[in-house]
């Protein structure tokens, strides 16, 4: 199988806090991951790809300051909304790469949805 | 640039009409196309996907087949249940393996009792 999970599933925080989300693949390694973004009855946007030991890549008009992403192992990237505002309130789904199986499908996490108060 | 143009919806059908949500997509050399749903509340699963010309993709009664000459992905199925209630995206990868994938816009499926 190819396993990604998310954590958290469900988030609300106070504006003007940060919170961190972690995108884990259970069963496999991967060098690149992917963040996206969803806004209500809308279609998944590419934010950033995050490649393991260094710098995520970040779609333009995607702030790279205040999305940081970090990708320390071959299982795990993070991504932290910084100073989170209402307007950053939305669904954000990563999915993965499987090393070394060549194909093009990545797998997908169950989405971590954010409220910002 | 790649994309992907979906029919939009919302799409109602009663309980066991045909179903057919139209995908076209624009792209150099041959992408892996990809149809996922996604429930509500939920996240993204991978319903089927073709990774050249002429190939079908099918599950769960649902199929697709990659038509390179009309650069079109269509998903129908025969029968469509309540429990099919989603929304549906039409995806493609680029030719260079680990893109990211570009996704439609979406299509919402209501199907009646």
């Amino acid at each position: 199988g190819a396993v990604v999970s998310q954590h958290p599933s469900w988030v609300i925080c106070k504006s003007g806090t940060s919170v961190k989300i972690e995108c884990r693949s259970l069963d496999f390694q991967a060098t690149t991951m992917f963040w996206y973004r969803q806004f209500p009855k809308q279609s998944l946007m590419l934010m950033a790809t995050s490649n393991e030991g260094s710098k995520a890549t970040y779609e333009q008009g995607v702030e790279k300051d205040k999305f940081l992403i970090n990708h320390a192992s071959l299982t795990l990237s993070t991504l932290t909304v910084t100073s989170a505002h209402p307007e950053d309130s939305s669904f954000y789904i990563c999915s993965a790469f499987p090393e070394g199986r060549g194909g093009r499908e990545q797998f997908f996490g169950p989405g971590t949805r954010l409220t910002v108060l | 640039g790649d994309s992907v143009t979906q029919m939009e919806g919302p799409v109602t059908l009663s309980e066991e009409a045909f179903l057919t949500i139209n995908c076209t997509y624009t792209a150099t050399g041959y992408p892996s196309l990809f149809w996922y749903v996604q429930y509500p509340g939920e996240g993204l699963q991978l319903l089927l996907k073709a990774t050249k010309a002429d190939d079908k993709g099918s599950n769960k009664g649902f199929e697709a087949t990659y038509r390179k000459e009309t650069t079109s992905f269509h998903l129908e199925k025969g029968s469509v249940q309540v429990s099919d209630s989603a929304v549906y995206f039409c995806a493609l990868s680029g030719v260079q393996a680990g893109t990211a994938l570009i996704f439609g816009k979406g299509t919402t499926l209501s199907v009646s009792s």
